[in-house]
C-alpha cells in the first residue's frame, strides 16, 4: 500500500514563526503537491514538485515557500506564520504516469 | 482556466435511501474526472476516476459516477446509502498537466437513522 505520512497531525504556532511541515511517500512518486483545506473552499493547491528541487506554484503559492531535496519529502515551508494561515494542509503524490493522488492524514495547523 | 462546481454544500439523507451528488466542470479540453472522499479527521481517498472508456464508472463502497460530455458533469450515485457513508465528498478534475487536480469546495453527505 502507498503511504503518506506527513510530520504532525496538529501544530500551534505563533504569528511572525518560521515553519515547516513535512510529507514523506515510500512509493518512489515523481510528483508531490501541497494543498491547504479550509471549509466551503474545498481543496486550493499551494505548491507542486515534479521531480527533485522541481517546483511549480499553484493556485494561492503566496506567503509560501517549498523545498524538495530527496524524491520522498516534499516541505511547505511558511517563512513568516500568519493567522490567516490557520489550515488544514495536505500532502499529496502521485506515482508516473498516473493522474491518482495519494493523500496523507493532513497538519492542522493553529497560528495565533 | 477549469473549475469544478459541487452544486450542493450539503446533502442530509436517511438510511438505506438513494443519493446522488452532483458535480458539474468547465473545461475547453479532455479532462480526467475524479471523485474523492473524507472521512472525519482523515486524508482523501479516492472513490472512483473517469478516464476513458464507458461512461458509467463503479467505484468502491457501492458508489458510481456518469460522465456526461454535453452537460460537462459527473455526477456520484449510490442507490442504498449507509451510516458509514456519512463523510465530505470531493470533486476534481484534471487538464493541467503533472497530475494536478482541480477540487470542488465538496458536498457533506449526512446519513441518518
Amino acid at each position: 500500500d502507498v503511504k503518506v505520512t506527513q510530520s504532525s497531525r496538529y501544530l500551534v504556532k505563533r504569528t511572525g514563526e518560521k515553519v515547516f511541515l513535512e510529507c514523506v511517500q515510500d512509493m518512489d512518486h515523481e510528483n508531490m503537491f501541497w494543498y491547504r483545506q479550509d471549509p466551503g473552499l474545498g481543496l486550493r493547491l499551494i505548491y507542486f514538485s515534479y521531480d527533485v528541487k522541481m517546483k511549480e506554484k499553484g493556485d494561492i503559492p503566496e506567503g509560501y515557500s517549498v523545498s524538495r531535496e530527496k524524491k520522498e519529502r516534499f516541505s511547505l515551508i511558511l517563512e513568516s506564520a500568519s493567522t490567516n494561515q490557520t489550515s488544514m494542509y495536505l500532502c499529496a503524490s502521485t506515482p508516473p504516469l498516473s493522474f491518482e493522488q495519494y493523500f496523507g492524514p493532513g497538519t492542522r495547523l493553529t497560528v495565533t | 482556466a477549469q473549475s469544478v462546481t459541487q452544486l450542493d454544500s450539503q446533502v442530509p439523507v436517511f438510511e438505506e435511501a438513494p443519493v446522488e451528488l452532483r458535480c458539474n466542470y468547465s473545461s475547453s479540453v479532455s479532462v480526467y474526472l475524479f471523485w474523492y472522499v473524507q472521512y472525519p479527521n482523515q486524508g482523501l481517498q479516492l472513490l472512483l476516476k473517469y478516464l476513458s472508456g464507458s461512461t458509467l464508472v463503479k467505484g468502491i463502497n457501492g458508489f458510481e459516477a456518469e460522465f456526461n460530455k454535453s452537460q460537462t458533469s459527473f455526477h456520484l450515485r449510490k442507490p442504498s446509502v449507509h451510516i458509514s457513508d456519512t463523510a465530505e465528498y470531493f470533486c476534481a478534475v484534471s487538464d493541467r498537466g503533472y497530475s494536478t487536480l482541480t477540487f470542488g469546495k465538496g458536498t457533506m453527505l449526512l446519513v441518518s437513522p
